[in-house]
Order: C-alpha cells, then structure tokens, then sequence
C-alpha cells in the first residue's frame, strides 16, 4: 500500500518550453502533497507544499510563477516548469502525505529533467 | 545554510560488520527524525525514525541512536547485508510544521560481500 507514481521519470525539453510533472497516489487520498528538488549529491530540498482544493505553499526562493502546482484532486498533483531554462534540470521528487505525521509521507520516484 | 548535515558522502562495509550512518542538525527546533533509504531511480522510503523524547529506536536490524545535546543521531545497521547498499537520508522535522522534512544530503552505502 501507500504507493505513489510520478509521470514522466525522465523528460528531455527545449529551453523555454513548460513542462508537466504529475504526481499520483495510487492506493490512498492524500489531502497534502510535496514536491522537491534535487541536485546530483544534494539534498532533497523542499519546494512546495500542495494542499487539494487550495493554492500551494512555496518555499522561500521559489518562484511561484515559474513552478506551478495544482493539486485539482486527492490523487493528483502536478508540476509545471514554465519557460523552462537549462538551470532548471534537475531531479523532482513528490511526496504524498497520508496523515499528520512526518512518517506518513510515500514518495514517488522522481522525475529527471533536462532542459537543452 | 544547511540544517541538517551527513557529512559523510559514501561509505563502505564488509558483509555482515555494522554500518553506521551519521548525521548532524543545528535547527533545536527539530524534535523528530527519520531515516530514508533510496535506491536509484526509486523514491526514498521511510525506514525508521525517532522522537526527540527518546535516545534510542530499535526495529531489527537497524537502530537509531539520538544524542540530543550534541545534535546528533547516527543509524546503525547490524549485520549489514549487500541489499542494504543505497543512500541513506536523514531528514528532521519539527513540531510546527509536523509534515515538513529538511534532508540531509545522504551517504551512499556500499556493501561488499
């Protein structure tokens, strides 16, 4: 149980396109998702926190504009890099939470993006 | 300025000895702490964690030791198995935001049989 996907794992894209990154609970409603980013021997560094039906809370540092989230559903939240630019490649991870405790957070398993 | 430390990118052990992961946080708001193993590819998965009330979590194999004073916990893995090899991530969170995690940067754990 407690399964979370990530779609797609590995993305190739043009500089100044967007891009989507969905992030889905398979087996259980998460009413709060996260969404992280790490660099090649660094830390997962939080981005974003997502709660479904409201406007997510980012980080400070993070560019509202530029990485939209939406998490429309129980099971789904997205992603979506705007105007992407070679220094937004990156590994992003998403977490869904099924309660209130720290433990109860199931991470998908990330997706690799390359902007050229 | 990086919270939560691993200070320690990569270690490697015999089959069968004990690995010990280390981990430092500066943040005394942190009251709760967990392990995370990933392999690659995969998300991290939760492997076991500590309540700042406790010093000490057992969970079979794998135990984890806080010494709050000096801001330290460390993972100890016994016996170690070649399974085991991943990264290893220490994450803390605290009381007001009980769902926030701050990761460390991990330590690759190598397993020779």
């Amino acid at each position: 149980g407690a399964v979370v996907s990530q779609h797609p794992s590995w993305v190739i894209c043009k500089s100044g396109t967007s891009v989507k990154i969905e992030c889905r609970s398979l087996d259980f409603q998460a009413t709060t998702m996260f969404w992280y980013r790490q660099f090649p021997k660094q830390s997962l560094m939080l981005m974003a926190t997502s709660n479904e039906g409201s406007k997510a809370t980012y980080e400070q540092g993070v560019e509202k504009d530029k990485f939209l989230i939406n998490h429309a559903s129980l099971t789904l939240s997205t992603l979506t890099v705007t105007s992407a630019h070679p220094e937004d490649s990156s590994f992003y991870i998403c977490s869904a939470s099924t309660g209130t405790a720290a433990y109860e957070q199931y991470f998908g398993p990330g997706t690799r993006l390359t902007v050229t | 300025d990086q919270q939560v430390k691993q200070n320690s990118p990569s270690l490697s052990v015999q089959e069968g000895r004990i690995s010990i992961l280390n981990c430092d946080y500066t943040n005394s708001m942190f009251d709760y702490f967990l392990w995370y193993k990933k392999y690659p590819a995969e998300g991290p998965t939760f492997l076991i964690s500590i309540s700042s009330i406790k010093d000490k979590n057992e969970d079979g194999r794998f135990t984890v030791f806080l010494n709050k004073s000096a801001k330290h916990l460390s993972l100890h893995i016994v016996p170690s198995q070649p399974g085991d090899s991943a990264v290893y991530f220490c994450a803390a969170s605290a009381m007001s935001s009980a769902r926030q995690l701050t990761f460390g940067s991990g330590t690759q754990l190598t397993v020779l049989p």
